[in-house]
C-alpha cells in the first residue's frame, strides 16, 4: 500500500535559517513519482518539484534543494536562508507510474512559519 | 493558456442545502480529479472523469455526493443535503492524458463552509 508521511506537523523558525522538511514514503513500484507542492496562506496549491523513482539526483532551485534517498525512502526538502514568504504547509505526495494508480498520495503536511 | 478554474472560491451553504462546484480544466485536457482537503489534513482523492465518463469514484462518499465532466462544459462536484462535515477546500486537477503524474495541475480551490 502507499503512503507519505510527514511527521513534523509545524516547524518554526527565525528568518535566515535553514530548514528541512522530512518525507517519507511507502510504495511496492519499482517506479513512481514524487512530489512536493506548497499551500501558502491564501489557499492554493502551488506546484515545486516532480521527480521519478529513476532519477536520484539531487536537486537545487534557488534557495529550494531536495534530496531524494531511496535506501531510506525519502524525498526531503530543504531551504536555505529561509524568508517570511516561505511560510505555508508544504505537502510531499506520491503517484505510482502503472496506470491504475494515478491517484496522488499526500502526506498530512508540515507548517512552516518563518519569523522575522 | 489559462489554468484549471475553479468557481466559486468559497462556498457557503446551510445544512440540508445543494453545493454545486465546478471545475474548468486546462486547454486541451480531458481528465479531471477532484479532491478533498479537510481542514490541518492533506488531500484525499474522491473522483477521476474524463468527458462523459466516470472512471473512478472510489474515494467518494457513496451518498450525497456525485460528479460528471460533461461534453461540453466545466466538472461539477454535486454535493447534496449539506452536512457540516462537508465543509472543506475541493480541489480539481487535470492532465492531458491518463496518468496524473504530469504536474498535475490544480485549481485554486473551492472552499465550501456548512453553517
Amino acid at each position: 500500500a502507499q503512503k507519505v508521511t510527514q511527521a513534523q506537523t509545524e516547524i518554526s523558525v527565525v528568518e535566515k535559517e535553514d530548514v528541512t522538511l522530512d518525507c517519507v514514503y511507502e510504495t511496492r513500484d519499482t517506479t513512481y513519482y514524487l512530489f512536493w507542492y506548497k499551500q501558502p496562506p491564501s489557499g492554493e496549491l502551488v506546484f515545486l518539484i516532480r521527480r521519478n523513482s529513476f532519477d536520484e539526483q539531487n536537486e537545487i532551485s534557488g534557495r529550494y534543494s531536495w534530496n531524494f534517498q531511496k535506501s531510506t525512502s525519502s524525498f526531503n526538502f530543504t531551504i536555505t536562508a529561509s524568508q517570511v514568504v516561505d511560510s505555508a504547509v508544504y505537502f510531499c505526495a506520491l503517484s505510482e507510474a502503472e496506470d491504475s494508480n494515478y491517484q496522488l498520495i499526500w502526506g498530512a503536511g508540515t507548517k512552516l512559519i518563518i519569523k522575522p | 493558456n489559462a489554468g484549471v478554474m475553479q468557481n466559486p472560491r468559497h462556498l457557503v451553504r446551510r445544512r440540508g442545502q445543494e453545493a454545486r462546484l465546478r471545475c474548468s480544466p486546462m486547454k486541451g485536457h480531458s481528465h479531471v480529479y477532484w479532491y478533498r482537503q479537510l481542514p490541518e489534513e492533506g488531500l484525499k482523492f474522491m473522483v477521476y472523469l474524463q468527458k462523459e465518463n466516470i472512471i473512478d469514484e472510489s474515494g467518494m462518499p457513496k451518498e450525497r455526493f456525485s460528479a460528471e465532466f460533461p461534453k461540453e462544459g466545466p466538472s461539477i462536484l454535486r454535493i447534496q443535503q449539506v452536512v457540516r462535515g462537508d465543509s472543506a477546500a475541493y480541489f480539481c486537477a487535470s492532465s492531458p492524458s491518463l496518468r496524473v503524474n504530469t504536474e498535475a495541475f490544480f485549481g485554486q480551490g473551492t472552499r465550501l463552509t456548512v453553517v
